[in-house]
């Protein structure tokens, strides 16, 4: 299957400081990748369908200015979290499909801890 | 908005024994459904879909069960193994080619 990575898989930082989280499709080219967050043994929410060479769709409830989504290439989204707050604190999780209605990939998720 | 399952139960199966997981979908407009198995610290991992132009697809171990009557699906393991132990997530397909998860099931595997 195609394969979706994102990087880094851990980070922390202080609070008041922006976070920059990547997702690549390996193999394929994704003109459409989706954002999810995922608390502790909850469901993954939505937060937004970045889209190459335009801009985001963000869900309802979803801080436009507070989660910065850019897709600047067929193979690379990036989700930056500015002035992060401990309530930030989560897995965010990057996923693309080949094609509309068709499986889709997900990467390994990356832990975001705010201190 | 949209859900898809609204509980977050734990099965607890003894090993070898079969598994059924079940989901509750509420946008009957849906034509597209993926299981989806999680571990701790990891994303997602496909099992398999179904389309809404089918009600079973078997995969190896698996098979998922569609009723669009009552908006239902179910995951089937058969013989489970210790390494099936995870949360296991149905989603649905909704506006935009966006994916709508359930609450999630989580599956203990008991030796």
């Amino acid at each position: 299957g195609a394969v979706v990575s994102q990087h880094p898989s851990r980070v922390i930082c202080k609070s008041g400081t922006s976070v920059k989280i990547e997702c690549r499709s390996l193999d394929f080219q994704a003109t459409t990748m989706f954002w999810y967050r995922q608390f502790p043994k909850q469901s993954l929410m939505l937060m937004a369908t970045s889209n190459e060479g335009s801009k985001a769709t963000y869900e309802q409830g979803v801080e436009k200015d507070k989660f910065l989504i850019n897709h600047a290439s067929l193979t690379l989204s990036t989700l930056t979290v500015t002035s992060a707050h401990p309530e930030d604190s989560s897995f965010y999780i990057c996923s693309a499909s080949l094609q509309a209605n068709t499986e889709a990939f997900f990467g390994q998720g990356t832990r975001l801890t705010v201190v | 908005g949209e859900s898809v399952g609204l509980h977050l139960p734990t099965l607890s199966v003894q090993e070898g024994d079969n598994s059924i997981i079940n989901c509750a979908y509420s946008n009957s407009a849906s034509d597209y459904f993926i299981w989806y198995k999680q571990e701790s610290g990891k994303g997602p991992q496909f099992i398999i879909d179904i389309r809404s132009n089918m009600d079973k697809r078997q995969g190896q171990r698996v098979t998922v069960l569609l009723n669009k009557t009552v908006k239902h699906l179910s995951l089937q393991i058969a013989a489970t193994q210790p390494g099936d132990s995870a949360v296991y997530f149905c989603a649905e397909n909704g506006d935009g080619n966006k994916l709508v998860f359930g609450a999630g099931t989580i599956l203990r595997v008991k030796s």
